[in-house]
């Protein structure tokens, strides 16, 4: 059935090391996005993507990077820039049209150990 | 600047009662309004959806408004159920773009 899927569900990292967070969508929207989820804030935009090889950073696009290589995936990667990685992302698609709503992974909880 | 703002942070109510959560916006110009419930560890899922010209929209216990005017929407929760424990999102487009403006959240905790 359609959806997103994130992978994994819950990820540890050591200092220094960079990961990959994995977001699969089979909506057929051309519109991705990755946000950050901190308690007691709301989410905050990372990256997103309009269009097939092409992306725009977010308000905290620093420590992070991605790539829109397939329109099916968005990968997100946390790099050992980002100061303060541990928290609960969130990957969304919509239909490339103003005002779209916007359908959410289930997140990945990422963890700095 | 484009802002949600919910309100309470949080609540807590007794099984079987109703509660309002609040939000209020600038977002301009004005699109829509969504209401999102997320669970605990997981992803959002919308609720309603509210355009410029509807006030109310209902989704079986749940009921929207909104006050176009006055930049203001309210979720209603009537006969709370333990499931309904959760974070309820307001979220807004406006009319350019493909963004969206979230709230912070209330996050409702109903007990037995």
């Amino acid at each position: 059935d359609g959806g997103i899927t994130q992978s994994p569900k819950y990820l540890f990292r050591k200092e220094g090391q960079n990961v990959t967070l994995s977001c699969e969508q089979n909506l057929n929207h051309d519109a991705m996005y990755w946000y950050r989820q901190d308690p007691g804030q709301g989410l905050r935009l990372i990256y997103y993507s309009q269009i097939v090889n092409d992306f725009q950073k977010g308000d905290i696009a620093e420590g992070y990077s991605v790539s829109r290589e397939k329109k099916e995936s968005f990968p997100l990667t946390v790099t050992s820039a980002q100061k303060n990685p541990t928290a609960f992302y969130l990957c969304a698609s919509s239909r490339d049209r103003v005002a779209a709503e916007a359908f959410f992974g289930q997140g990945t909880r990422l963890t700095v150990v | 600047k484009n802002q949600v703002e919910q309100s309470p942070q949080s609540l807590i109510i007794l099984e079987g009662k109703n509660c309002t959560l609040q939000c209020n916006y600038t977002v301009s110009p004005f699109s829509n309004l969504r209401w999102y419930k997320q669970d605990t560890g997981r992803g959002p899922v919308s609720l309603t959806i509210m355009t410029f010209s509807e006030n109310t929209k209902s989704n079986g216990r749940y009921t929207a408004t909104l006050d176009a005017d006055t930049k203001q929407s309210s979720l209603h929760i009537t006969a709370s159920q333990l499931s309904d424990s959760a974070s309820y999102i307001c979220v807004v487009s406006p009319n350019t773009g493909n963004q969206f403006y979230f709230g912070t959240g209330t996050s409702l905790t109903v007990i037995p």
